[in-house]
């Protein structure tokens, strides 16, 4: 079945930086656009961040903009969030997930937390 | 950046009952639209898309509606596994972006 596992997560300093993983399986994943989302201690979720099947389109929320870089790794099966220059309100569990306009392989993983925290 | 308003952000409700959640956004997003269930500690999981069409595996009697700016979740007859967070999300336009929530709660 479709599954994606996120790992990376973590307490930092803030001004540091960290890389979230995500492998995925069930699914043809270079097929796949692949998005990061977040969701902030309490509050509602938040779109981070998108990458295209072959990696050519990227797009990000502004407040992530020159700080964050998404990318993959299709002979991996695998997404990737490079997080750098980590500030207080970047603290949030962070979900990879399939892309609602196909969703033939709907899935969201569980989620991995970071704390961004001095 | 579209901007995605549901209402109400609580509701509180029965087993067995009608209801409605509203998602509007701040400008026309033709059918893209989905709609997510989350439970706490849980990911969201996928309800609807394309404002109307029911993800495989939901019960039926959750159904979508609307296009443009205005769209409705509907869950026709509340069971007990359905008390839980509804989120809308927009995806016609980058940044994707979702509603602030709203918590249904056994009245």
């Amino acid at each position: 079945q479709v599954q994606l596992v996120e790992s990376g997560g973590g307490v930092v300093q803030p001004g540091r930086s960290l890389r979230l993983s995500c492998v995925a399986s069930g699914f043809t994943f270079r097929n796949y656009g692949m998005h990061w989302v977040r969701q902030a201690p309490g509050k509602g979720l938040e779109w981070v961040a998108v990458i295209s099947g072959d990696e050519s389109k990227k797009y990000y929320v502004d407040s992530v903009k020159g700080r964050f870089t998404i990318s993959r790794d299709n002979s991996k099966n695998t997404l990737y969030l490079q997080m750098n220059s980590l500030r207080a309100e970047d603290t949030a569990v962070y979900h990879c997930a399939t892309p609602p306009e196909q969703p033939q392989a709907a899935c969201w993983g569980q989620g991995t937390l970071v704390t961004v925290s001095s | 950046d579209i901007q995605m308003t549901q209402s109400p952000s609580t509701l509180s409700a029965s087993v067995g009952d009608r209801v409605t959640i509203t998602c509007r956004a701040s400008q026309s997003i033709n059918s893209w639209l989905a709609w997510y269930q989350q439970k706490p500690g849980k990911a969201p999981k996928l309800l609807i898309y394309k404002a109307s069409s029911l993800q495989s595996g939901v019960p039926s009697r959750f159904s979508g509606s609307g296009s443009g700016t205005e769209f409705t979740l509907t869950i026709s007859s509340l069971q007990p596994d359905d008390f839980a967070t509804y989120y809308c999300q927009q995806y016609n336009t980058y940044p994707y972006t979702f509603g602030q929530g709203t918590k249904l709660e056994i009245k």
